[in-house]
């Protein structure tokens, strides 16, 4: 299994900060990496798929980059809204893997 | 619009059988897999496994394979996922999945249920 690893596991932030995380896949992954919001007692949220393509309707501050095995999420501007966890997650080879999640906390 | 509609929590005791469902609509079932992930108290993510209900197709974790059983009903575009024997380790919010792909890009979840609560506990 590819592993991914997310940096860090925690993050204290506030409102209106530049929010950066990082996840490293175990090998070579392309840009076949997702990003994904998820608050408790919600489903997960896609924000980001092949490594920097948006999904409809997420906000713009969200920007994924990277390719190979080093990946970065990048919230430009924090909105109160976006107080959660996020997971990396690779699609080169079965099984897709999820990082080990990032949770951004209230400063 | 596409929904996920997934079933009620579950209590159930060790070694008790279970199979939970997740109905889609919204979209033609049988073009796009579906994954089902597991959540564990205060954990993160882990991806179990995928089925194509076109043609039942299905992929396992390492993780889990063996130990459930994903499979679909296409005439009711429903998947489902089962054990057989369950354990306390079992216990988890099951979130299905709609599994959707962009050439060059990969695949991703673009649509989820809101997950099934199972405790399992004696």
């Amino acid at each position: 299994d590819i592993q991914m690893t997310q940096s860090p596991s925690s993050l204290s932030v506030s409102v209106g900060d530049r929010v950066t995380i990082t996840c490293r896949a175990s090998q070579g992954i392309s840009t076949y990496l997702n990003w994904y919001q998820h608050k408790p007692g919600k489903a997960p949220n896609l924000l980001i798929y092949g490594g920097s393509s948006l999904q409809s309707g997420v906000p713009a501050r969200f920007r994924g980059s990277g390719s190979g095995t080093d990946f970065t999420l990048t919230i430009s501007s924090l909105q109160p809204e976006d107080f959660a966890t996020y997971y990396c997650q690779q699609s080169y080879s079965i099984p897709h893997t999820f990082g080990q999640g990032t949770k951004l906390e209230m400063k | 619009e596409v929904q996920l509609v997934q079933s009620g929590a579950e209590v159930k005791k060790p070694g008790e059988s279970l199979k939970i469902s997740c109905k889609a609509s919204g979209y033609t079932f049988t073009r796009n897999w579906i994954g089902w992930v597991r959540q564990m108290p205060g954990k993160g993510l882990e991806w179990m496994g995928i089925i194509f209900p076109g043609d039942s197709d299905t992929r396992y974790s390492p993780s889990f394979q063996g130990q459930v059983t994903i499979s679909a009903d296409k005439s009711i575009s429903t998947a489902y996922l089962q054990w057989s024997s369950l354990k306390a380790s079992d216990t988890a919010l099951y979130y299905c999945a709609r599994l959707s792909s962009s050439s060059g890009q990969g695949d991703y979840f673009d649509y989820w249920g809101r997950g099934t609560l199972v405790t399992v506990s004696s």
